[in-house]
């Protein structure tokens, strides 16, 4: 059964940092990893899709990254800003019309 | 405006009651989800529609009943529920059912007393 870890379940940075938020799962037997955002009382937004055949994509000041065989993904988030406030969360796939096992995501908050 | 709106926003309900969640998406998508989110618990997967038709049931209780009029409409009916089952129920919706990118409504906020 697949697991989904995310550490820590909080964070506080300052404005302007550079970022990672880590992500791990048991089985490396994946078909895509997707990130999302949640802002408080609202649903999950897509932010980054990898496939299993790819290394990582990037969006704006977002980069996700995808190691199979450590059962791996980090979300890169770069000169970080208040806006970016909010709760990420992983989640893989294990085939095509497999669903989603979604991590209890992370918590950040980014101080002016 | 994420395309897929769920109403009510908030839901209060005693455990004899029995209301409905609905669900509507404007992006042309086929495929149809129901999630759970409980405090420190990660999302749980509901049930999964795709063309109309129900192809998961992750082991619901049968106190939540989903329909699926078309591929634009999903509703979940709850009836007899207990205080566990206080939760946000996220609807979301995909081109197709091979995990494509899921779009999530807001939720709805359900409280059981």
């Amino acid at each position: 059964k697949q697991e989904v870890t995310q550490i820590p379940a909080a964070l506080s940075v300052p404005e302007g940092e550079n970022l990672v938020l880590n992500c791990s799962f048991t089985d490396s037997a994946i078909y895509n990893l997707q990130w999302f955002r949640q802002d408080p009382g609202k649903g999950l937004t897509s932010l980054l899709l990898i496939q299993s055949s790819q290394r990582e994509q990037t969006s704006g000041r977002l980069n996700a990254s995808l190691d199979k065989s450590s059962g791996r993904s980090t979300l890169y988030i770069a000169a970080s800003q208040p806006g970016d406030s909010a709760t990420y969360l992983c989640a893989v796939s294990s085939g095509a019309n497999s669903k989603l096992t979604f991590g209890k995501g992370i918590t950040l908050s980014v101080r002016p | 405006e994420t395309g897929v709106t769920q109403t009510p926003r908030h839901l209060v309900m005693g455990m004899t009651n029995k209301k409905s969640l609905k669900c509507e998406q404007h992006l042309g998508h086929n495929a149809m989800y129901w999630y759970k989110q409980s405090a420190k618990k990660p999302l749980e997967l509901m049930f999964v529609y795709n063309f109309k038709e129900q192809t998961e049931n992750n082991s619901v209780p049968s106190r939540f009943s989903p329909e699926c009029p078309n591929s634009s409409h999903l509703f979940l009916h709850l009836h007899t529920l207990q205080p566990e089952d206080s939760a946000l129920y996220l609807c979301a919706s995909s081109l197709q059912v091979d995990n494509s990118p899921l779009h999530f409504g807001n939720g709805t906020r359900l409280t059981v007393t």
